[in-house]
C-alpha cells in the first residue's frame, strides 16, 4: 500500500542533543513538508521541499535542518537552537503542479525533551 | 495573504444530533479548501474538499461541506452525530505555493 511512514513514533532527547526524525513516502510525490503541532495552535509549516536537492524554509525554520537527497525521502534534524522542541511532528507529501491536490499525512513522531 | 478561521476550539454534541464546524477563510483569489480530521496521537485525514464547481461538497463519514463565496465560508456538517466523530477538524486553505494553511483546529466531543 502506498504512504508515508515516519519513524519513530515517539522519541526523547536530552538538553543539547541533535535528534532526526524520519520521513519516507512511497506515492511518487515530488513535495515534502514538515509541520509541527502544538496544542491550540493548529499545524505549522517547518520546512517543505518540491523537488529532490532543494527546501524552503517555512514559518517556523529556527533550530530545524533537512535535507532532500531521495524522492521518496525528507528527515527532519532538531538541533539544539530549538529552545522548545517538545511537540508533535507530522510529514505530509503531495503532488506537484496541482492547486487542488489534498496533502497526505504520515502518522507523526512525538518528540519530548527529558 | 491566505488564511482560515475556525470559530470555537470545542464544540460538544449528543449522539444523533447535528454538526456544524464553522471555517472562515480569508483569499484574495479563489481558494481551495479542505477539512480534515484528527483522532489521537495520529495523522490528518482527507475529509473533503473544494476546488471549483459544485459549491456542496460531500465527503467521506457522512460529512459534507459548503463553499459561500458571500460569507467568505466553508463550514462542515453531519446531520447526526456518532461517537466515532469525537477527533479534531482542521480547515486548510492551499496558499497557491503548493503550501496548506490550516486553522487552529475544533475538537468535536460527543456525548451519548
Amino acid at each position: 500500500d502506498g504512504g508515508i511512514t515516519q519513524s519513530p513514533k515517539y522519541l526523547f532527547r536530552k538538553e543539547g542533543q541533535n535528534v532526526t526524525l524520519s520521513c519516507e513516502q512511497n506515492l511518487n510525490h515530488d513535495a515534502m513538508y514538515w509541520y509541527r503541532q502544538d496544542p491550540g495552535q493548529g499545524l505549522r509549516l517547518i520546512y517543505y521541499s518540491q523537488i529532490v536537492n532543494d527546501f524552503q524554509k517555512g514559518d517556523i525554520a529556527e533550530g530545524y535542518s533537512v535535507s532532500r537527497e531521495k524522492k521518496e525521502s525528507f528527515p527532519l534534524t532538531v538541533t539544539s537552537a530549538q529552545k522548545n522542541p517538545t511537540a508533535f511532528y507530522l510529514c505530509a507529501s503531495s503532488n506537484q503542479g496541482a492547486l487542488a491536490t489534498e496533502a497526505f499525512f504520515g502518522q507523526g513522531t512525538r518528540l519530548t525533551v527529558v | 495573504a491566505q488564511s482560515v478561521t475556525q470559530l470555537g476550539s470545542h464544540v460538544s454534541v449528543s449522539e444523533g444530533a447535528l454538526v456544524l464546524l464553522r471555517c472562515n477563510y480569508s483569499s484574495s483569489v479563489p481558494p481551495y479548501l479542505f477539512w480534515y480530521v484528527q483522532y489521537p496521537n495520529q495523522g490528518l485525514q482527507l475529509l473533503l474538499k473544494y476546488t471549483t464547481g459544485a459549491t456542496l461538497v460531500k465527503g467521506i463519514n457522512g460529512f459534507e461541506a459548503e463553499f459561500k463565496k458571500s460569507e467568505t465560508s466553508f463550514h462542515l456538517t453531519k446531520p447526526s452525530a456518532h461517537m466515532s466523530d469525537a477527533a479534531e477538524y482542521f480547515c486548510a486553505v492551499n496558499t497557491g505555493f503548493q503550501k496548506l494553511v490550516f486553522g487552529t483546529g475544533t475538537r468535536l466531543l460527543v456525548s451519548p
